[in-house]
């Protein structure tokens, strides 16, 4: 059992859509990252949301962290072939640093 | 470039053989992680350290892994007796004092033939 899901595990969508992806998990985060990895390469850093209930875009994208500090969320806008990659959340609930089980996002043009 | 660096990129190795990587984090962060990650998967954690103290080790790392981060700047990952197993992309990640977030390396991927 992971300490952090993530779904869904894969999507394939046309470029122009809409779409969330969720991490959940039974434990509470004094805060959560969100990362976008591309293949051969380390994550990458997009957003850490603190506050329960918070809300923070980055330009398409959307992150939002549940009122009880225990999952949250992802929503992109008009996807793009960039946006493209595997989409990562993590977090430390006190003991050790978790990566959730990740998200392959795949745009087609 | 002040990033996290890692080396080398890309390690192909006999079984039994042993290899080192190295991490050097971003310069004025104090903590430094290895992380594994195979294909499609999220990082597992392997190990952690503040400064030169390593303060937690998976309990999934076997004895034929260590690290040492000797002056509390870069780190080395040992594996010894390499297993086809071990074939992954070994991942570093440095974090400030007080901040959240980990800032990652381009990772070592490791081939065990």
């Amino acid at each position: 059992t992971q300490l952090l899901e993530q779904s869904p595990q894969f999507l394939s969508i046309q470029e122009g859509e809409n779409l969330t992806v969720y991490c959940n998990s039974s434990s509470v985060f004094s805060s959560l990252q969100w990362y976008r990895q591309e293949p051969g390469e380390g994550p990458v850093l997009l957003v850490t949301v603190v506050t329960g209930g918070e809300v923070k875009k980055l330009k398409r994208l959307t992150f939002q962290f549940g009122d009880a500090r225990k999952d949250s969320s992802l929503h992109i806008t008009a996807a793009q072939p960039g946006d493209t990659g595997l989409y990562l959340c993590a977090g430390d609930p006190g003991n050790q640093f978790y990566f959730g089980t990740g998200t392959s996002l795949t745009v087609i043009p | 470039d002040t990033g996290v660096s890692q080396d080398p990129r890309h390690k192909i190795t006999k079984r039994g053989q042993n290899v080192t990587f190295r991490c050097d984090p971003i310069s004025e962060h104090n903590r430094l992680y290895w992380y594994r990650q195979t294909l499609g998967q999220g990082p597992e954690f392997l190990t952690y350290f503040q400064n030169e103290a390593q303060l937690e080790k998976s309990r999934l790392l076997s004895d034929r892994f260590s690290a040492e981060r000797p002056k509390g700047s870069f780190s080395t990952l040992e594996i010894q007796r390499t297993e086809q197993g071990d074939s992954a992309m070994y991942l570093c990640a440095s974090q400030g004092t007080l901040t959240y977030e980990q800032y990652f390396g381009p990772g070592t991927r490791l081939t065990v033939t």
